[in-house]
């Protein structure tokens, strides 16, 4: 099975980059990794996907390199509202999907 | 809103019972899945089923069971519940079943077993 892990926590500024990233062993040599936002009391809501080099969309970067055992999150210039938790999701053989354990990101003003 | 609806928002049970939540995924999503949040295991994939057939499984008890109808509503029964059986249960859906598709999540049912 695939094991995914993250940072507990980690504390920005307004305005900073905030990288986040995810170890992930195991994880299926034709699978992508995702990344959820979830804020309290709500699902998880999807941020960004990506196989291999680099992804970007409107609202962050994701880095993988080449063995694919890691993945990173940047989110650009955060404000107070990315104040969130942050999940990497990978998947094994077998389809098994498995969440990493979050990173509570907290920015300051 | 997500588009995803799951029903009901909370429930409270005590421990022996059964209970089932329900699940209507988007408009034209195919694939269900279920996740188990709990404060000490985080987020848990139980199962996910593909246009009525299980396509995966997780870290799902015996005692838990799900399925998805022919009109792409899923159920997932628990039974036999225990304490620890406390947590957020998620439904999510997405077009298909493939690696490389994004999943929505619904709001949640909080089952609270006492």
């Amino acid at each position: 099975l695939a094991k995914t892990t993250q940072p507990i926590s980690m504390d920005s500024y307004e305005g900073q980059e905030v990288n986040i990233t995810c170890s992930h062993n195991n994880i299926a040599t034709n699978d992508y990794i995702t990344w959820y936002q979830q804020f309290p009391s709500q699902g998880p809501r999807f941020i960004i996907q990506g196989y291999k080099t680099k992804v970007t969309n409107e609202v962050a970067s994701l880095f993988i390199p080449a063995d694919r055992k890691s993945s990173t999150l940047s989110l650009p210039r955060v404000s107070l509202s990315d104040t969130a938790v942050y999940y990497c999701l990978a998947k094994a053989a077998g389809n098994k999907l498995t969440f990493g354990g979050g990173t509570r990101v907290l920015v300051k003003p | 809103d997500s588009g995803v609806t799951q029903t009901p928002k909370h429930l409270i049970t005590a421990t022996g019972q059964r209970v089932t939540l329900r699940c209507s995924p988007r408009s034209g999503d195919l694939s269900v899945y279920w996740y188990q949040q709990s404060l000490d295991q985080g987020l848990q994939f139980l199962i996910q089923y593909y246009n009525g057939e299980e396509r995966a499984k997780g870290n799902i008890l015996e005692r838990f069971s799900a399925q998805q109808f022919p009109d792409l509503h899923s159920e997932l029964n628990l039974s036999s519940l225990e304490l620890g059986d406390s947590a957020l249960y998620f439904c999510a859906s997405s077009v298909d079943g493939q690696a490389h598709t994004e999943a929505f999540f619904g709001q949640g049912t909080r089952l609270t077993v006492v």
